[in-house]
């Protein structure tokens, strides 16, 4: 039963370019988060994914955008980036009901030079 | 301000010593409580996580927590340390709405 899917593993984009992420959720879980990790921090909170609806959102700009699609699967869309967007890149997935925790996948390694 | 502190950003242990790793919580609603481990490069990997009844959690390699209300804490503990534990460990909180808050998270290094 393979867990959560990121692509692609390691990306290089330029200051202002756009980049897009994509995340297969573990079989069975409907919702799908992102969180953003820096270097040397905790994961933050980015948005969560829901019935191919955005049903929560933490403290980042509106480049930041995601989309659901029908099979659960996500993607992660940052316009214009900056350098400080520089991060690993984690989705999470779960299903609905009695909290049964996260499964995170193994992330998105995103440097902008 | 809902938030989870690590105090402990480093810590060295030798293997086959025993470990305690401190997480508190500030949450207004009743917590879920998790510890996740990471590896250099890697995602996360769930440890252990708290819902309700005993406060006593055990999770997989070896580990278990204690959820304590009136201290706010969920610390994690291990017996004896293996030289694979070494690696960074995160705590987490949500009230169940999915979305959670880690800690900063404290880097384990393991003396042979």
């Amino acid at each position: 039963d393979a867990g959560v899917t990121q692509s692609p593993t390691h990306l290089i984009k330029t200051r202002g370019q756009q980049v897009t992420l994509r995340c297969s959720p573990k079989s069975g879980h409907d919702t799908v988060s992102w969180y953003q990790q820096a270097l040397g921090q905790g994961p933050q909170f980015i948005f969560q994914y829901y019935e191919e609806e955005e049903r929560q959102r933490g403290n980042f700009p509106d480049r930041f955008s995601g989309h659901q699609f029908p099979n659960y699967s996500s993607e992660l869309n940052v316009n214009a980036l900056l350098l400080g967007d520089s991060a690993l890149y984690l989705c999470a997935s779960t299903r609905q009901g009695p909290n049964y925790g996260y499964t995170f996948g193994s992330g998105t390694r995103l440097t902008v030079v | 301000a809902q938030s989870v502190t690590q105090p402990d950003i480093h810590i060295t242990v030798s293997e086959g010593a025993s470990l305690e790793l401190r997480c508190n919580y500030s949450y207004g609603a009743t917590p879920y409580l998790f510890w996740y481990v990471q590896s250099p490069g890697q995602g996360l990997q769930l440890l252990l996580k708290y819902f309700s009844g005993d406060t006593l959690v055990q999770g997989i390699k070896g580990f278990e927590a204690e959820f304590k209300r009136s201290q706010s804490s969920f610390n994690l503990r291990k017996p004896s340390v293996h030289w694979s534990d070494a690696a960074e460990y995160f705590c987490a909180v949500t009230s169940g709405t999915y979305k959670y808050i880690f800690g900063t998270g404290t880097r384990l290094k393991v003396l042979a």
